[in-house]
């Protein structure tokens, strides 16, 4: 079975600033992808980033990056330049390839953004 | 392109009811899941729908049942209605070959409410 721990319900970080959220996971598969994604109050989950198991560069997309540590299963993800937009819950999850469309998500960490 | 679209957003029902959630898969997507989400929680993964059948499930019992239509479209169906059963149901649709790897489009889910 999957397992996501997020162990930050909550972080605040100014604007402009970088802020690191950490994710544990727990599997037994070897060909998985790990994500982040993004719930604002609009509650649609927005896919921030992927990153593919087998790949040991850690993925970026624009401000967004991951720090991946297979071996100690730990996939976190920092925001830099921090923007009031970014204000929102984020959730990580889990997909064992081949598994249908199942992912397994953490109980996510809420970030505030302050000016 | 249009998105997920799911409805209602909102509904109300008393226990032991019924409820049936409907969802449009994003154009050019063949595969359709659907995620309870309770009040701060992670999603947590119901079933997925492809070619009309079901071909992955969650822990969750019969009662909760799914369709998918010709156009890709899918409901979701709940019996009984438990007080356990409120949460954010949301829908996501996969492009082809895209369940595989996890690649899921998110809709803004249906608010349902058991008193």
């Amino acid at each position: 079975a999957q397992t996501v721990t997020q162990s930050q319900p909550e972080m605040s970080v100014q604007e402009a600033e970088t802020v690191t959220l950490s994710c544990t996971y727990d599997t037994s598969e070897s060909d998985y992808y790990l994500f982040w994604y993004k719930q604002p109050p609009s509650r649609q989950m927005i896919l921030v980033i992927r990153q593919e198991a087998y790949k040991q560069q850690n993925a970026t997309e624009n401000r967004f990056s991951v720090n991946f540590q297979k071996a100690a299963k730990s996939f976190s993800l920092k925001i830099s330049d921090s923007q009031l937009g970014d204000a929102a819950m984020y959730f990580c999850a889990s997909h064992v390839t081949g598994t249908a469309s199942k992912l397994t998500f953490g109980t996510g960490t809420r970030l505030q953004v302050t000016l | 392109e249009t998105g997920v679209t799911q409805s209602p957003t909102h509904l109300i029902k008393t226990r032991g009811q019924q409820v049936t959630l409907r969802c449009s898969s994003q154009s050019g997507h063949n595969t359709v899941s659907w995620y309870q989400q309770a009040l701060g929680q992670g999603p947590q993964f119901i079933f997925q729908y492809y070619r009309e059948e079901e071909n992955g499930r969650g822990n969750f019992p019969p009662r909760f049942s799914g369709l998918q239509f010709p156009n890709y479209s899918s409901e979701l169906n709940v019996n009984a209605l438990e007080l356990d059963d409120s949460a954010l149901y949301l829908c996501a649709s996969s492009p082809v070959g895209g369940a595989y790897t996890g690649e899921l489009f998110f809709g803004e889910g249906s608010r349902l409410t058991v008193l």
